[in-house]
């Protein structure tokens, strides 16, 4: 099982319409969980983090993190074209506070 | 405005050549990472270090060593290059503490022949 599982798409959703992405994590432990974005031949740069359970809202971007269920999503309302890229979910290990591990990504694409 | 450098953005070395891959941040940051990025596998971590000359393995570590002289520059090192090591390498740095942003630099796009 990897550490942090997410879908790797491509998740195709209309412009205007909700993107809901999703990510699951193994270690019980964790803390702090993010999302970054990473467009294509570019670096990864965050979007949000979240430490309580709950949700957590940025603008368009609200994150939700169900640490029961070890489970963390992103949901990006009004979606516009410019959103398409991957989004790349980060959990920190309950053993090394600094270190984060990432999942593999999912792609994005906003079809207009 | 927070920044991460790297000394090149594309690079091709031969197979049993040493390369160097700098990595410079100027934000004071304590935690200076390496990761490799490849399709399907996303980023692993190869070396983290957490202050000067302080260094710890990553996931994927064979293969490669770090140095950090300086607290704001932070350097991969393959020994001796091979073609499996061909990937977009990516230097992030990070405060200290509870899991903090990191900040990623632009990347490397290493291609050993």
């Amino acid at each position: 099982q990897k550490e942090v599982e997410q879908n790797s798409g491509p998740l195709s959703v209309p412009e205007g319409a909700i993107a809901s992405l999703n990510c699951t994590y193994s270690d019980r432990g964790s803390q702090s969980f993010f999302w970054y974005r990473q467009y294509s031949g570019k670096s990864p740069e965050l979007i949000m983090f979240i430490y309580s359970n709950g949700d957590k809202e940025d603008g368009r971007f609200t994150a939700q993190l169900n640490k029961a269920s070890q489970y963390v999503s992103l949901l990006i309302r009004d979606s516009q074209p410019s959103d398409s890229a991957t989004y790349l979910c980060a959990v920190n290990r309950y053993s090394s506070a600094s270190k984060i591990i990432f999942g593999s990504g999912t792609r994005l694409s906003i079809r207009p | 405005d927070v920044k991460v450098t790297q000394s090149s953005r594309y690079l091709v070395k031969r197979t049993g050549e040493k390369v160097f891959l700098e990595c410079v941040q100027d934000m004071d940051h304590e935690n200076m990472f390496w990761y490799r990025q490849d399709p399907g596998l996303g980023l692993r971590l190869i070396y983290f270090s957490y202050d000067v000359k302080m260094k710890e393995k990553g996931d994927i570590p064979e293969g490669y060593s770090v140095s950090r002289e300086k607290k704001e520059r932070f350097s991969l090192i393959l020994e001796s290059a091979s073609t499996n090591q061909t990937s977009m390498y990516l230097c992030a740095s990070s405060n200290r503490g509870r899991a903090d942003t990191q900040y990623f630099g632009p990347g490397t796009r290493l291609t050993v022949l």
